[in-house]
């Protein structure tokens, strides 16, 4: 079916270290991979996508990589600060023609002063 | 530029009605896509409208329709509203398609 599994489902990390979301896919179809931002009271922010014709991309200090053969995607920020915290989601396009996409479970990212 | 609209923010019905959402996409974007969240089943896709023409739909019942107007603007229903049809609706918008797509901030419907 489709389905998208997210962990953890909460996470708190000291201001400075960094933090890992991780998710798998179940659609081999699957070629689209945004990551969102959720902050309270406001709509999910694209904050970094990726394609399945590319192993890694990074942006400052947000990266993610994925690997297509274990349909598993991960999140990695580093040097974490206070305006981290959020609500993380991942997503996978489903089918060859990507007008679908279905979301991950979310993240609840705490960033201890 | 201007960022995806939706209208109105909160809504208040009771069951048995019906409600009509109103989504403004980014100029020039031509593809809205919809999703209902909610603390228990998360963010679920209803369904996305590209040139008026539905492209593809979740796994939601009849009750739950959109339509997508020729300036990309787009409408979604709820008939006969049930208490768990208390949710924030999102809209999103894209160029071509849900790649790079542009939340909304939601409406905010809840069902008494």
């Amino acid at each position: 079916g489709e389905n998208v599994e997210q962990h953890p489902s909460t996470l708190s990390v000291q201001e400075g270290d960094s933090a890992v979301i991780k998710c798998t896919y179940s659609d081999s179809a699957s070629n689209y991979f945004p990551w969102y931002k959720q902050e309270l009271g406001k709509g999910p922010q694209l904050i970094i996508d990726i394609r399945s014709n590319v192993g890694e991309k990074k942006d400052q200090r947000i990266a993610v990589t994925l690997n297509k053969t274990a349909k598993h995607f991960s999140l990695h920020i580093t040097e974490t600060q206070p305006e981290d915290s959020a609500v993380y989601f991942c997503a996978a396009s489903m089918g060859s023609s990507a007008s679908k996409i279905i979301f991950g479970s979310g993240t609840r990212l705490s960033i201890r002063p | 530029k201007a960022g995806v609209t939706q209208t109105p923010r909160y809504l208040i019905k009771t069951r048995g009605q019906q409600v009509t959402l109103s989504c403004s996409p980014i100029s020039g974007h031509r593809s809205v896509s919809w999703y209902q969240q909610t603390p228990g089943q998360g963010l679920q896709f209803l369904f996305e409208y590209f040139s008026e023409t539905q492209r593809n739909k979740g796994n939601f019942p009849g009750r739950f329709s959109g339509r997508q107007f020729s300036n990309s603007r787009s409408e979604m229903n709820v008939s006969t509203l049930e208490l768990g049809d208390s949710a924030l609706y999102l809209c999103a918008s894209s160029l071509s398609g849900p790649n790079e797509q542009f939340f909304g901030p939601g409406t905010r419907l809840t069902v008494l």
